[in-house]
């Protein structure tokens, strides 16, 4: 199995709201991250876990919070949006590097088009 | 920043044409990654070419390497119109974690 799957595929929600996207992958892999990616833009690294724990935030606010319960899943809280948060969030999982942490090929999902009103 | 470079922007080729998209950098590499991304959808992941190789194939791509020049180059050969897409390039910097997404380059194939 090489997917990486992401549930929901599309997000509305209200900047009160609380809401969770959701990724799996079952490729055996034990690095994983999180992008956000505005229209005609790269993606933006947010978060990557490796072996489950927090290897890098890149400063992102405390509105989105990251959780990897297991190796093959990755969720990331929403609270409290705002309508620039609007984006598609991308998941993606590789094999990990090497202990100078080389990130090799990642597979991504298909994304999460979040939109905040 | 340590974003890889892009260029051209957007590319608009024929069918069956060939099309080549570069992307340059700023430091040392351990590899270099090219993605494309259909439709604002998920990246697939197209090749991988580490800093001690300067050419791969796969299939009707390829992609060159120039640590001298900090540049990479993807060829697409004979294009399709299934090929119009956004391709990126991704940067695996020497003693990061990380990969770093070139701006991206948008490839229209018209039939």
């Amino acid at each position: 199995d090489t997917e990486v799957t992401q549930t929901p595929k599309h997000l509305v929600m209200g900047m009160t709201n609380k809401k969770s996207l959701k990724c799996e992958q079952h490729m055996g892999h034990r690095a994983m991250y999180w992008y956000k990616q505005k229209a005609k833009k790269p993606p933006e690294l947010m978060f990557v876990y490796s072996y489950e724990k927090l290897s890098i935030n890149e400063s992102v606010p405390s509105r989105f919070s990251p959780e990897c319960p297991n190796s093959s899943l990755l969720n990331l809280h929403l609270h409290a949006l705002q309508p620039e948060d609007s984006a598609l969030y991308l998941c993606a999982s590789s094999p990990w590097g090497d202990r100078r942490g080389t990130s090799y090929e990642q597979y991504f999902g298909p994304g999460t088009r979040l939109t905040v009103t | 920043s340590q974003q890889g470079e892009e260029d051209p922007q957007a590319l608009s080729i024929q069918e069956g044409e060939n099309a080549t998209m570069n992307c340059s950098y700023k430091t040392s590499i351990n590899n270099l990654q090219w993605y494309r991304q259909n439709s604002g959808r998920g990246l697939v992941h197209l090749i991988l070419i580490r800093s001690n190789e300067r050419e791969k194939h796969s299939g009707r791509l390829r992609v060159t390497l120039d640590t001298s020049k900090k540049s990479s180059s993807l060829l697409i050969t004979a294009s399709r119109a299934a090929d119009t897409a956004s391709y990126f390039c991704a940067i695996s910097y020497t003693g990061g974690f990380k990969t770093i997404f070139g701006a991206g380059t948008r490839l229209f194939v018209k039939a």
